[in-house]
């Protein structure tokens, strides 16, 4: 089945600082990913939604200049969280779509990256 | 944009014990209906998945039911194990195939052995 890799599982960065986290579809190509962020005993919250070769689309109240997403390729996803703060610390998932799973859906999730701003 | 609602937020069953979680969600656009397991400190699983043009889908020990008309959809876990335990997501996602999915707030099932 499909498979989304997600790195690194952890990170621990000095505030002030900038993080990337990188998510990988190994088996099939995404034209779409999702970048969500959980915290604690909460539920998933959509940040912002890529499409290779476009810019990423982002919610209401995500800050497109603090969290930059590139999609360059169709296998590739980018977070980097710049100018990291203790209050940015969060469980980050990405997700992408294997168009190619029957023409139907298939979201696949990422193992997630726990972000920790010291 | 849709809206998903999930309850109970934490269940505890014995082992062997059937567990239900229900959730509901607003747009009646909506076509597609997953449910996820989290255990601590991964991403989500699916576990399984039904679309609206069916009512009900099993796979071996859990189920899922769709009722479109009153726009919710269950999950069913039956002879529950303690391995069972984990947080459980129900998610809806409307048509085109590239919008994300929105998330129910999650049940912490917690099964006694």
């Amino acid at each position: 089945g499909a498979v989304v890799s997600q790195h690194p599982s952890r990170v621990i960065c000095k505030s002030g600082t900038s993080v990337k986290i990188e998510c990988r579809s190994l088996d099939f190509q995404a034209t779409t990913m999702f970048w969500y962020r959980q915290f604690p005993k909460q539920s998933l919250m959509l940040m912002a939604t890529s499409n290779e070769g476009s810019k990423a689309t982002y919610e209401q109240g995500v800050e497109k200049d603090k969290f930059l997403i590139n999609h360059a390729s169709l296998t590739l996803s980018t977070l980097t969280v710049t100018s990291a703060h203790p209050e940015d610390s969060s469980f980050y998932i990405c997700s992408a779509r294997d168009l190619g799973f029957g023409g139907g859906y298939g979201y696949t999730f990422g193992s997630g990256t726990r972000l920790t701003v010291v | 944009g849709e809206n998903v609602e999930q309850h109970p937020s934490t269940l505890s069953v014995q082992e062997g014990d059937s567990a239900v979680i229900k959730c509901t969600y607003s747009d009646s656009a909506s076509n597609y209906f997953p449910w996820y397991k989290q255990e601590l400190g991964k991403g989500p699983q699916l576990i399984i998945d039904i679309r609206s043009n069916v009512g009900e889908k099993k796979d071996q020990r859990i189920a899922v039911t769709l009722n479109k008309t009153a726009k919710h959809f269950s999950l069913h876990i039956t002879e529950t194990q303690p391995e069972d335990s984990a947080v459980y997501f129900c998610a809806a996602t409307p048509p085109p195939g590239r919008r994300a999915l929105t998330f129910g707030s999650g049940t912490r099932l917690q099964v006694q052995p």
